[in-house]
């Protein structure tokens, strides 16, 4: 009965490759996030979607591309990774596409590129 | 741009004790909430504050808004060893982003 899940819990890759994490939300929300989290903590969000649709677009690399085939899902692909992406990545879903509301958090995603 | 600021960055405490901790932010917000980390987990929401409210409770929280210092402080009385955890500020602005501020770092000793 997971709410918010994410695959995989760790991910150790070389520089260059290319790599995804998945997220799902099981609580009928209809806006999904992603954040990175700094080694000091710091939480900034990435991307959103309300219903498959793209919502916010932070200054990210074109690297990183984020995918929603539905709204219970959205997926995060990263090409060529490079040393600076090392950080946790989280998952969010809240209901209403403001941003203001309750979010809901999955476990992380901890990426560490060598 | 951070929104938010928190101070202290680190608080350690005795189980029993209060703990206070503060967020500063610089931009007209919606709400305000705060949300919980504990270590290599998520975070876990636990009290959302909106503009015109100046203070909620929610069991051993106490949370307080004052819109014209733009701050906020979140109370948590008669710690306990599991309350060691970050705790996160998080701004909104209507229609906008959540933002979340540099955290808080509860330790609370047995």
């Amino acid at each position: 009965d997971t709410a918010v899940s994410q695959t995989p819990k760790y991910l150790v890759t070389q520089m260059g490759n290319d790599k995804s994490i998945k997220c799902e939300q099981n609580l009928g929300h209809d806006t999904m996030y992603w954040y990175k989290q700094d080694s000091k903590k710091f939480l900034k969000i990435m991307f959103s979607y309300n219903n498959k649709e793209l919502i916010i677009n932070e200054t990210v690399p074109n690297r990183f591309s984020p995918k929603s085939p539905d709204k219970a899902h959205l997926n995060l692909h990263i090409n060529s990774l490079e040393l600076g992406d090392s950080a946790v990545y989280f998952c969010a879903s809240s209901q209403g596409k403001g941003g203001g509301n309750e979010q809901f958090f999955g476990p992380g995603t901890r990426l560490t590129v060598l | 741009s951070q929104q938010g600021e928190e101070d202290p960055q680190a608080l350690s405490i005795q189980e029993g004790e209060n703990a206070t901790m503060n967020c500063s932010y610089k931009t007209s917000i919606n709400n305000l909430q705060w949300y919980r980390q504990n270590s290599g987990r998520g975070l876990v929401h636990l009290i959302l504050i909106r503009s015109n409210e100046r203070e909620k409770h929610s069991g051993r929280l106490r949370v307080t808004l004052d819109t014209s210092k733009k701050s906020s402080s979140l109370l948590i009385t008669a710690s306990r060893a599991a309350d060691t955890a970050s705790y996160f500020c998080a701004t909104s602005s209507l229609g906008g982003k959540l933002i979340f501020g540099q955290g808080t770092e509860l330790s609370v000793k047995p």
